[in-house]
């Protein structure tokens, strides 16, 4: 489809492992966007890539969350040892660039559930 | 620090009434400011924004009204119907997005009855 791809949709795991989520923009979109969806905390803003470059990842959670993107394209957010509290949707976002008028399209998530 | 409060949490409307959500932004380099529509297992979607140049913006039967001086912004569904049973948030973001993101509010969750 045209939209932004997320996979996978639901994610189960124990606790301590790790988990790798996958964001495909919408082709041709330089920016790309994380976004964390729990009950509690609403819609929370991760991360920002313009091209391949994250400049401030101030907004990741802990130092247990990284995320990359290569080639302009595919990013994926890695969650190591995971906690209780990670439980929650992963939405991905990619604009066609940064800026008033770029709007943000939103895939439908990865839903994880830390046991 | 909760930069974007909106209110109500939640709404219940007739079908064919007017629905009304609002928000309110403590950032002043805040310049965009879209509404997001939200579907149960989907992601959010963009319905409409607005820069604060312009005091409304109208698409159909959205309509978002603007104050700047008040800091606050507002959806207006007319003729609601059952259709746009959904949850809504208001954002908020400098330039965009770009390394700061969005900034959301918590969320409306509207029902319109029919």
């Amino acid at each position: 489809g045209a939209g932004v791809s997320q996979s996978p949709s639901n994610k189960v795991t124990e606790k301590g492992k790790d988990v790798e989520l996958r964001c495909d923009p919408i082709s041709g979109h330089t920016a790309l966007y994380w976004y964390r969806q729990s009950l509690g905390q609403g819609l929370e803003f991760l991360i920002y890539f313009q091209g391949n470059s994250a400049p401030d990842k101030s907004g990741l959670p802990s130092d247990r969350f990284s995320a990359e993107r290569t080639g302009g394209s595919v990013s994926t957010l890695t969650i190591q040892r995971t906690q209780q509290e990670d439980s929650a949707v992963y939405l991905c976002a990619s604009s066609l660039g940064h800026g008033i008028g770029q709007p943000q399209h939103f895939g439908d998530g990865t839903r994880l559930s830390i046991l | 620090q909760q930069q974007v409060k909106q209110s109500p949490q939640s709404l219940i409307v007739q079908k064919g009434g007017i629905s009304i959500i609002n928000c309110a932004y403590e950032n002043t380099a805040f310049d965009y400011f879209p509404w997001y529509q939200q579907f149960p297992g989907k992601g959010p979607a963009l319905l409409i924004a607005i820069r604060p140049d312009v005091s409304e913006k109208k698409e159909g039967r959205f309509t978002i009204s603007f104050n700047k001086s008040a800091k606050q912004f507002s959806l207006h569904i007319m003729d609601s119907q059952p259709g746009d049973s959904a949850t809504y948030f208001c954002a908020a973001s400098n330039a965009g997005g770009g390394a700061d993101g969005l900034t959301f509010g918590k969320g409306t969750h509207l029902i319109i009855q029919p």
